[in-house]
């Protein structure tokens, strides 16, 4: 199915741990993003990749890095977890600003 | 920054109600996307309209760029409909408003 694939769907670390964040998207997409949601406000932007080998920062990305292995993945990582990174996690793809695609999202709770 | 607000945060309904859900931005804007969080989390792209209204079965979008609004409109409003309706700033890049959480009661 046409898409964007968010994994893991839920994780659990302790603070200090480090991960990734692996996303694809099977669309063609030449636009890719990562965003944070916080109960009580609006998604947020940490980092996006408007192109293949070019990553940008968002509104958010202090504590990530990100990568944009080649056309269809894009990762985030996270170095050194803390709790205020505690969040639900979405990737999203578009082409050209328009017809966006989500992933199913990722619960990070970091204890 | 675009502000993107939206009123109201929360709503309930009783089946068949007509819903509208209102946004509004501080900085004109090109384009404006409206999306769905289902209750399960999955973010799905409803509308993106720079002018006057778009309809898509139940739901009609309008926006009016003068005065820096859109309303995001539910006919015969049914309990599937319940969900987090969010609109987003697509000038740039997408900034979102805070959502308003849709309750449709049978």
């Amino acid at each position: 199915n046409a898409g964007v694939t968010q994994t893991p769907k839920f994780q659990v670390l302790k603070t200090g741990q480090s991960m990734t964040l692996q996303c694809a998207q099977d669309m063609n997409h030449n636009s890719m993003y990562w965003y944070r949601q916080d109960p009580g406000m609006g998604l947020r932007l940490i980092y996006y990749s408007a192109s293949e080998g070019t990553t940008d920062k968002g509104e958010v990305p202090n504590g990530y890095n990100v990568s944009r292995l080649n056309k269809r993945e894009f990762s985030l990582r996270l170095e050194s977890a803390a709790p205020s990174q505690t969040s639900v996690y979405f990737c999203a793809s578009s082409s050209g600003g328009v017809g966006y695609t989500f992933g199913s999202g990722t619960r990070l709770t970091v204890v | 920054k675009n502000e993107v607000e939206q009123s109201p945060q929360n709503l309930t309904a009783q089946e068949g109600e007509f819903i509208t859900i209102n946004c509004s931005y501080s900085v004109g804007i090109s384009a404006l996307h409206w999306l769905q969080q289902h209750p399960g989390g999955g973010i799905v792209s409803l509308f993106m309209l720079s002018s006057g209204k778009k309809k898509h079965g139940r739901l009609i979008a309008t926006i009016n760029i003068q005065e820096k609004h859109s309303s995001l409109h539910i006919t015969a409003s049914h309990p599937r409909d319940s969900a987090v309706y969010i609109c987003a700033d697509n000038t740039d890049k997408l900034i979102f408003g805070t959502g308003t959480r849709l309750q449709v009661f049978p």
